[in-house]
């Protein structure tokens, strides 16, 4: 099993339209979770970045964490064709021992924003 | 602006020969790291640094090689070792040993 789990897509959805993305996860030691949008041959780029459980906001992207039942989740209000990307959710455990942290990333969500 | 920047941005190399990937940042983050990325397979860690002229194998160190002898720059050497090295080759930094990744555009090899 893999430690963190995300279903690869391809989601289509009509513009306008609430996105809801999903990640799963095995670790229990995870704290810190993030998304991150990667278009076609780019580089990821951060979207979202929380720590523990809970809820946060900026602008249309809305980011959760259900820790108890190790589920993160990423809402996209008012979808736009230029939200047409890979999601990808990565998350990592505390920072104990001042070593670096190592991000374990999902394998990504493709999502199609149709005008 | 502050960022990282990527070169190559396709690379083209004939089996055997090594080949470096460039990473430079100039966001004055101590750590880098290097990721490979496969179609379904998501980011793999293949390097990381946290200091300048200090470095740790990541999950897929083998046929791979890296220095860090300035801050500002991390170079990924791809040697004949690696097996399968056909891949879209991804550069990032952070603060300290923050959890905040933030990634540059990337260097697409392929090997032939």
């Amino acid at each position: 099993q893999k430690e963190v789990e995300q279903d690869p897509g391809p989601l289509s959805v009509p513009e306008g339209a609430i996105v809801s993305l999903n990640c799963t996860y095995s670790n229990s030691a995870f704290q810190y979770f993030m998304w991150y949008r990667q278009y076609s041959r780019k580089g990821p780029e951060l979207l979202m970045y929380t720590y523990s459980s809970g809820n946060k906001e900026d602008g249309r992207f809305t980011a959760q964490v259900d820790k108890s039942s190790k589920y993160i989740s990423l809402f996209i209000r008012d979808s736009q064709p230029s939200d047409s990307a890979t999601y990808l959710c990565a998350m990592s455990s505390a920072n104990y021992g001042g070593a670096t942290n190592k991000l374990i990333f999902g394998t990504g969500t493709l999502l199609a924003v149709q005008p | 602006d502050g960022g990282i920047t990527q070169s190559p941005k396709y690379l083209f190399r004939k089996e055997g020969q090594n080949v470096t990937l460039s990473c430079e940042q100039n966001l004055n983050h101590d750590a880098m790291y290097w990721y490979r990325q496969d179609p379904g397979q998501g980011l793999r860690l293949i390097y990381y640094s946290q200091i300048v002229n200090d470095f740790q194998k990541g999950d897929i160190a083998e046929g791979y090689s890296v220095s860090r002898e300035k801050k500002e720059s991390f170079p990924l050497t791809v040697t004949s070792a690696q097996k399968n090295p056909t891949a879209f080759y991804l550069c990032a930094s952070s603060k300290d040993r923050g959890h905040e990744q933030y990634f540059g555009p990337g260097t697409r090899l392929t090997v032939t």
